[in-house]
């Protein structure tokens, strides 16, 4: 079975662009998360969608950062306008109600 | 507030030693959810064990075993004989109970404790 599945896996950007992330969830599973990882603040959870709803997005840093879940097997995070300190490796991760998280390989993020 | 602290940051063993990874949370809810996770070099985050919070009995699986302690607030992961694969990060994470309509565990990670096992 495919597991969840991020791309892009790495990703370089200059400062200012704009940048989406993109992930597809386990088949069937109905929660959806956003975390991300730096070696300062480990790992953060940004976001988490339940039946395609967001549910609490209090761990979003600003405004600047939005994401989306238009179906039960996509979702993206958005960074407009990207900076330097957005650096780190965003994963995703989903799971069944009840049952634990799966997570995706990662997307390792350098805004220069 | 919940909070996760594995106070080793960094463990060297050689190959076949045992080690044990710290984990000691904090959190004001009675019922909750306690799991390690490992992140290998190659950057994936792998569930290993979830307990709850009602269930102190340790639990063994092949050469990984965990010790859960609410006394103390701890759940510690025990690796005996380590092997080289054995070398990641670490991460011991809470999650509160799932709440009706919160559909999944939401948790927080501590910082991790990266494994080196020298051959």
């Amino acid at each position: 079975d495919a597991g969840v599945i991020q791309s892009p896996r790495h990703e370089v950007t200059e400062m200012g662009q704009e940048v989406t992330l993109r992930c597809k969830p386990i088949s069937g599973h109905n929660s959806l998360f956003w975390y991300r990882q730096t070696m300062m603040r480990g790992l953060e959870l940004l976001i988490y969608f339940n039946n395609n709803v967001p549910i609490d997005d209090s761990g979003m840093p600003e405004d600047r950062f939005s994401a989306k879940m238009p179906n039960a097997s996509f979702s993206t995070l958005k960074i407009q306008p990207s900076e330097p300190r957005d650096s780190a490796v965003y994963f995703c991760a989903s799971s069944l109600t009840g049952r634990p998280l799966h997570f995706g390989n990662g997307t390792r993020l350098t805004v220069t | 507030a919940q909070k996760v602290t594995q106070a080793q940051t960094e463990i060297s063993v050689v190959e076949k030693e045992d080690v044990t990874l710290d984990c000691v949370y904090e959190t004001r809810d009675t019922t909750y959810y306690l799991f390690w996770y490992k992140q290998p070099p190659s950057g994936e985050l792998v569930f290993l064990i979830r307990r709850n919070s009602f269930d102190e009995q340790n639990e063994i699986s092949g050469r990984y075993s965990w010790n859960f302690q609410k006394s103390t607030s701890s759940f510690n992961f025990t690796i005996t004989a380590s092997q080289v694969v054995d070398s990641a990060v670490y991460f011991c994470a809470l999650s509160e109970a799932i709440g009706s309509g919160a559909g999944s565990y939401q948790l927080t990670f501590g910082k991790g404790t990266k494994l080196s096992v020298i051959p």
